[in-house]
């Protein structure tokens, strides 16, 4: 069965650096999503991507995010200047559509770690 | 957006059938239940979805009455490997937004 694949699994960043989180969505998929998970608490909604541009993103999705599709297969979040409450689990999802009848489908994740 | 709730946790042991109901008074026309299932460390993992009456894969069955207004998750004869937080999801469009969930623990 085809799945969403995330590199790094973990990422240790002094607090400051910029740090890139890479995803390869499922291939036939056409919208992409990014959530995360703070130790202990619910996921969270970051941002969608469809057709090469932000669809919608969430109050957390500030100037210090961004996200890229730099070819046909990656899927990329960017945090410019990390902050110690950066640290979570970043889930990367894809979807065959946008309506809920298209399930997203998530990868495992990579655990950013802010020193 | 429907917002949901479903209890915090639940206990059950191996072989048993377990079942997680999950209300969702506010459910909009075109929003489908959508469960997912997650493992420590892991992303979520898409179990079941539907929109009205009965769906049954492989993994699990889903039901979801007339009214739509709640939506019950059916795992038949759970193991060990079950033990997982389990989360339901009104949603229509793009966005998922996820609770607590329900924190299933199946014992020996």
């Amino acid at each position: 069965e085809p799945e969403v694949t995330q590199t790094p699994s973990h990422q240790v960043t002094q607090m400051g650096q910029e740090v890139i989180l890479r995803c390869v969505p499922i291939s036939n998929h056409l919208y992409f999503y990014w959530y995360r998970q703070i130790l202990g608490q619910k996921v969270e909604f970051l941002v969608s991507f469809y057709n090469n541009e932000i669809s919608e993103k969430s109050e957390i999705f500030d100037d210090q995010f961004s996200v890229e599709r730099p070819d046909g297969s990656n899927f990329t979040l960017k945090i410019r200047s990390t902050k110690l409450e950066d640290s979570a689990m970043y889930f990367c999802a894809s979807s065959l559509g946008q309506h809920s009848n298209q399930p997203q489908h998530f990868g495992d994740g990579t655990r950013l770690s802010i020193l | 957006l429907a917002k949901t709730t479903q209890p915090i946790s639940m206990d059950s042991y191996e072989g048993q059938e377990v079942n997680i109901t999950c209300s969702h008074n506010n459910i909009a026309t075109n929003d489908y239940i959508t469960w997912y299932q997650q493992f420590p460390s892991q992303g979520p993992r898409f179990i079941i979805q539907g929109y009205k009456t009965k769906v049954t894969n492989e993994v699990a069955s889903l039901f979801i009455p007339a009214d739509r207004k709640s939506s019950t998750l059916s795992l038949p004869r759970v193991s060990l490997s079950d033990t997982a937080v389990y989360y339901c999801l009104g949603s229509g469009y793009s966005t998922l937004t996820f609770g607590k969930g329900t924190m299933l623990l199946v014992s020996p």
